[in-house]
């Protein structure tokens, strides 16, 4: 039973550019949330996707956005990157908005 | 507002020691959920444990406590006979609100790195 897989796993960018993180959830899932975790801190919540809309959003600008496939799947968009986005994106994935949250390894951001 | 304080950003401690990671909350709802997360060098969070408002028990799973006092707002976590596997980063989260309603957006403390040395 595969469980929550990201991709890529790393990613370096240009200041600027915009970029496209892909999370797929754990089987049997169909929520998915988007963590923003800093180097040396703790994950910050950016949004959470549950029947293709977007359900909750954490304190993010609006270049940060998502998107929920049919299939569960789903994308974090970021556009006009700045250094500062550089982190550690982390995708959790839930049997509805009500239970334990299964996080993924991550996909590395590094902005130049 | 939500907030979690992890005051110990560092620890380190030789194997077989116990050790006890402090979490102090903050939070005006009466119904709210508390979290454990281990992060360990891979970068995954490994769901610990939860516990809700409205259950004080102490609870114990293997080598793990976890210590529940909402008269000071903390929710400590204790290893007994620490090993060299538990090195990581370990992560107090809080999510306010009934489950039903909030679902399970979370918010995380800074994380306590742990270091065990053989």
């Amino acid at each position: 039973d595969a469980g929550v897989t990201q991709s890529p796993t790393h990613l370096i960018k240009t200041r600027g550019q915009q970029v496209t993180l892909r999370c797929s959830p754990k089987s049997g899932h169909d929520t998915v949330s988007w963590y923003q975790q800093a180097l040396g801190q703790g994950p910050q919540f950016i949004f959470q996707y549950y029947e293709e809309e977007e359900r909750q959003r954490g304190n993010f600008p609006d270049r940060f956005s998502g998107h929920q496939f049919p299939n569960y799947s789903s994308e974090l968009n970021v556009n006009a990157l700045l250094l500062g986005d550089s982190a550690l994106y982390l995708c959790a994935s839930s049997l509805g908005r009500n239970t334990e949250a299964f996080f993924g390894q991550g996909t590395r951001l590094t902005v130049v | 507002a939500q907030k979690v304080t992890q005051a110990q950003t560092e620890i380190s401690v030789v194997e077989k020691e116990d050790v006890t990671l402090d979490c102090v909350y903050e939070t005006r709802d009466t119904t709210y959920y508390l979290f454990w997360y281990k992060q360990p060098p891979s970068g995954e969070l490994v769901f610990l444990i939860r516990r809700n408002s409205f259950d004080e028990q102490n609870e114990i799973s293997g080598r793990y406590s976890w210590n529940f006092q909402k008269s000071t707002s903390s929710f400590n976590f204790t290893i007994t006979a620490s090993q060299v596997v538990d090195s990581a980063v370990y992560f107090c989260a809080l999510s306010e609100g009934s489950f039903l309603v909030a679902g399970n957006m979370l918010t995380f403390g800074g994380g306590t790195r742990l270091m065990v040395k053989p």
